[in-house]
């Protein structure tokens, strides 16, 4: 079956730009994933969607990201400004709706911000 | 929330020996226990899983133990290849649900 589709793959911007993500999740997966993974770090959940409704956005900067799923299969995720800390891989992931099963990651995109 | 905790954070070890990774976690609602490896500059990738009603799960060189009851669960590799070094991640779903938190990671370097 075909991964998870994530791009840009590489992006550099400046400080207080916007920048934008997409993702395409497996076919049929309801739930789909939004994870920041800081250098050394395990990935941390930004956002979970459930079809086109946000699950978990507690760890979500609201300030500076937002994210939607409009029609419940790809969603993108906005940051704007960027700061020097939200430097980091940006991985989506998708899962069937069971709390018991696989989540499978795209590539991430990996940002930096100068 | 869920916390996991994971330990080591860096993990040596000659080829051919065992290596042993262990993760506790804080919500006793969670009832799924997955492992991830990443190699560098790749995604993760499921290596293994448990679910909460099975103590010990193996597949080949690779296995995982849970104990439900002090809330940890391990990753046990036999025989390590210079392949399987890596970084380790363990992860659980707050409150049986499908939302994952994730440990710290494990750097995994197997030396010749």
């Amino acid at each position: 079956e075909a991964g998870v589709a994530q791009s840009p793959r590489y992006k550099i911007i400046e400080k207080r730009q916007s920048v934008a993500f997409w993702c395409n999740p497996i076919s049929g997966h309801a739930t789909l994933y939004w994870y920041q993974q800081i250098l050394g770090q395990g990935p941390k959940l930004l956002i979970q969607f459930q079809n086109n409704g946000v699950v978990d956005d507690s760890q979500l900067p609201k300030d500076r990201f937002s994210a939607e799923r409009l029609k419940g299969v790809d969603s993108t995720l906005k940051i704007q400004p960027a700061k020097l800390e939200d430097s980091a891989v940006y991985l989506c992931a998708s899962s069937l709706d069971r709390g018991d099963t696989e989540a499978f990651f795209g590539q991430g995109t990996r940002l930096t911000v100068v | 929330g869920e916390n996991v905790e994971q330990h080591p954070s860096t993990l040596s070890v000659q080829e051919g020996d065992s290596a042993v990774i262990k993760c506790t976690y804080s919500d006793s609602a969670s009832n799924y226990f997955p492992w991830y490896k990443q190699e560098l500059g790749k995604r993760p990738q499921l290596i293994i899983d448990i679910r909460s009603n099975v103590g010990e799960k193996k597949d080949q060189r690779i296995a995982v133990t849970l104990n439900k009851t002090a809330k940890h669960f391990s990753l046990h590799i036999t025989e390590t290849q210079p392949e399987d070094s890596a970084v380790y991640f363990c992860a659980a779903n707050s409150g049986g649900g499908n939302k994952l938190t994730f440990g710290t990671g494990t750097q995994l370097k197997v030396e010749l």
